[in-house]
């Protein structure tokens, strides 16, 4: 079946400090892969998304590529602030699935002054 | 353009009783998927709707039962409350789009329910 696997947080950063989460995923066919941000308290944010091996989504300064043969999905930003801690979840919808969405277990991220 | 919304925000509960949760979908978009989050994982997908009918499931028991309305307004039904049901309970939604290309689906804030 369908798994998306996720660096285990928590992650503490500097403001400013450069971001990277890790994500790979296990799937049949050619899924479509997203990251979502939640913001304490409240529901899930499309943060972006990529449809297609190479594809690059990007977003508020995020960017991720999608990496068929590594099977990767990393999330990346040059400079990250305060206001972008949040729980970060990798996530894909499989060809055929009906978009039913797979989760990772969630990044959270802090960013300090 | 109102996004997804869900209500009510929080709910508290004792085992046994059941509750419902309801989720209007963004507009122009007629499918409605419901998931549960626990605490500190990821979301767990329950079932979908799409034409007033449940068109795929996660592996959750009998107990997690759901309807779509002709107005695509969906609502979650829970019988028989666990204390493990506490979690938040997402609603999201999206157009129909293909199988073979699944649009993105967007989400609303979640109820947040406890069970005592």
């Amino acid at each position: 079946g369908n798994s998306v696997t996720q660096m285990e947080g928590p992650v503490t950063l500097s403001e400013e400090a450069f971001l990277t989460i890790n994500c790979t995923y296990t799937a049949t066919g050619y899924p479509s892969l997203f990251w979502y941000v939640q913001y304490p308290g409240e529901g899930l944010q499309l943060l972006l998304k990529a449809t297609k091996a190479d594809d690059k989504g990007s977003n508020k300064g995020f960017e991720a590529t999608y990496r068929k043969e590594t099977t990767s999905f990393h999330l990346e930003k040059g400079s990250v602030q305060v206001s972008d801690s949040a729980v970060y979840f990798c996530a894909l919808t499989n060809s055929g699935g009906y978009q039913k969405v797979t989760f990772g277990i969630g990044t959270k991220l802090q960013v300090i002054p | 353009d109102a996004g997804v919304t869900q209500s009510p925000t929080h709910l508290i509960k004792t085992r046994g009783q059941q509750v419902t949760l309801r989720c209007s979908p963004k507009s122009g978009h007629d499918t409605v998927s419901w998931y549960q989050q626990a605490l500190g994982q990821g979301p767990q997908f329950i079932f979908q709707y799409y034409e007033e009918e449940e068109r795929q499931r996660g592996n959750f028991p009998d107990r997690f039962s759901g309807h779509q309305f002709p107005n695509y307004s969906s609502e979650l039904n829970v019988n028989a409350l666990l204390l493990g049901d506490s979690a938040l309970y997402l609603c999201a939604s999206s157009q129909p789009g293909l199988a073979a290309a699944p649009d993105t689906q967007y989400f609303g804030p979640g109820t947040r329910l406890t069970v005592l």
